[in-house]
């Protein structure tokens, strides 16, 4: 079983649609990272955080410490948004890797 | 420069053949990371640097090493290319190597094809 797993492994959505995106984690952790990797395959940092949630314009994420569960949320989704998010969580000093969830947004 | 860099862009490789990646970072971050990235799985560390002068293995370090002379530069060597290491390398760095300060920086990531 892999130490980070996230789901749906992908999701197509209209325009508009309010997206979830799920990631369980079995190891003790010091944060969680939230990435997104657009087509042309640059990886940039979206969150990182240990507790509660944060937001960043369309996109918040929130995480449950006790349950070892954390979502990412798009609302209003636009096409702009289709990429792989990735979810990663802190172990020690390095991160574990979900295997990303592929996000198709159509017009 | 600005960030991180990462060079070549994309490369076609002979088996056998010694290939060095190189990564430039220019935030004066502590932590720099190699990472490959393969079809269906998520990223995975090759060898990682918690300050200049010191290296460490990540998951997958075997036929890989590092060398960390100066804060800016880490370059990942292949002594001897073998098609299973045909992948997606992205150096990556972050301010410190754990804590609360571990946000990761990615560079753009190097295609290696070895036939």
């Amino acid at each position: 079983k892999n130490e980070v797993e996230q789901s749906p492994q992908n999701l197509t959505a209209q325009e508009g649609e309010f997206i979830t995106i799920n990631c369980s984690y079995s190891v003790g952790i010091s944060a969680l990272h939230w990435l997104q990797q657009h087509p042309g395959g640059g990886i940039v940092s979206l969150f990182m955080l240990s507790s509660g949630k944060k937001k960043h314009g369309r996109l918040i994420a929130t995480i449950n410490i006790q349950e070892k569960h954390s979502s990412l949320h798009i609302t209003a989704s636009h096409p702009r948004d289709s990429a792989v998010y990735i979810c990663a969580v802190g172990n020690t000093d390095k991160l574990i890797f979900g295997t990303g969830t592929r996000l198709q947004v159509f017009p | 420069i600005a960030g991180i860099t990462q060079a070549p862009t994309s490369q076609i490789l002979a088996a056998g053949r010694r290939m060095t990646l190189r990564c430039t970072q220019d935030m004066r971050h502590n932590a720099m990371y190699w990472y490959r990235q393969d079809l269906g799985l998520g990223l995975r560390l090759i060898h990682y640097s918690n300050t200049a002068g010191t290296t460490g293995k990540g998951e997958v370090p075997d036929g890989y090493s590092v060398s960390r002379a100066n804060t800016d530069d880490f370059p990942l060597t292949l002594a001897s290319a073998v098609p299973s290491q045909t992948s997606v390398y992205f150096c990556a760095s972050s301010r410190t190597s754990g804590g609360p300060y571990n946000e990761q920086f990615f560079g753009p990531g190097t295609r290696l094809t070895v036939l």
